[in-house]
């Protein structure tokens, strides 16, 4: 069975530019959820989704960062302009009426 | 205060030793309890739930103490291919179900 998928899996954009990670999460899982992982913060809860809908989004940095989940199977993270302090690896995760969450390998995003 | 607190490390044990972690909680309201490990540069996975009473998975022990928020890992006969990174998580529960909060993780080096 495929697990959470996630692309790009490395992207290196210039400072200002319009950035969008993508997560297919595992099919029929109801909960959608996006980290940022850094040395200095560790793991961070960025928003998640129950159903589609957005349940919570106090983990998002700033307006510059939005989060979309269109259907069950598709949702983006959108940052927008995109900053050097916003380099991290940003992890999709998803679950099923169960506080297991199975990640995503990851997008190592480094912005110059 | 931190939510879910951890020594950092790093733990650099021989193989064969035995190690613990330790981890404190904060939200007294919390309901399920977690380790996940995370192998450098990838994504963190679910190493064992912990339950009140303590349960074991082969070399691995966790035990929760809820009155003192606090939960521990033990891992017995050290491996080589137990280094990695191993995270504390905490299920809120209620209004927070599906969200887990992580802690900063404790970095595991196992030598020959």
């Amino acid at each position: 069975d495929a697990g959470v998928i996630q692309s790009p899996r490395h992207e290196v954009t210039e400072m200002g530019q319009e950035v969008t990670l993508r997560c297919k999460p595992i099919s029929g899982h109801d909960y959608l959820f996006w980290y940022r992982q850094t040395m200095m913060r560790g793991l961070e809860l960025l928003i998640y989704f129950n159903n589609n809908v957005p349940i919570d989004d106090s983990g998002m940095p700033e307006d510059r960062f939005s989060a979309k989940m269109p259907n069950a199977s598709f949702s983006t993270l959108k940052i927008q302009p995109s900053e050097p302090r916003d380099s991290a690896v940003y992890f999709c995760a998803s679950s099923f009426q169960s506080p297991e969450q199975f990640f995503g390998p990851g997008t190592r995003l480094t912005v110059l | 205060r931190k939510e879910v607190e951890q020594d950092p490390g790093p733990f650099n044990v021989p193989e064969g030793a035995t190690v613990a972690f330790n981890c404190t909680y904060s939200n007294s309201a919390s309901q399920s309890f977690f380790w996940y490990r995370q192998d450098c540069r990838k994504e963190p996975k679910l190493l064992m739930s912990v339950y009140s009473s303590g349960n074991e998975d082969g070399r691995f022990t966790a035990q929760l103490n809820r009155a003192s928020q606090y939960i521990s890992l033990l891992i017995r006969d050290s491996k080589l291919s137990d280094s990695a990174t191993y995270l504390c998580v905490v299920h809120g529960g209620g209004t927070s179900y599906g969200k887990l909060t992580f802690g900063q993780g404790t970095i595991l080096t196992v030598h020959p």
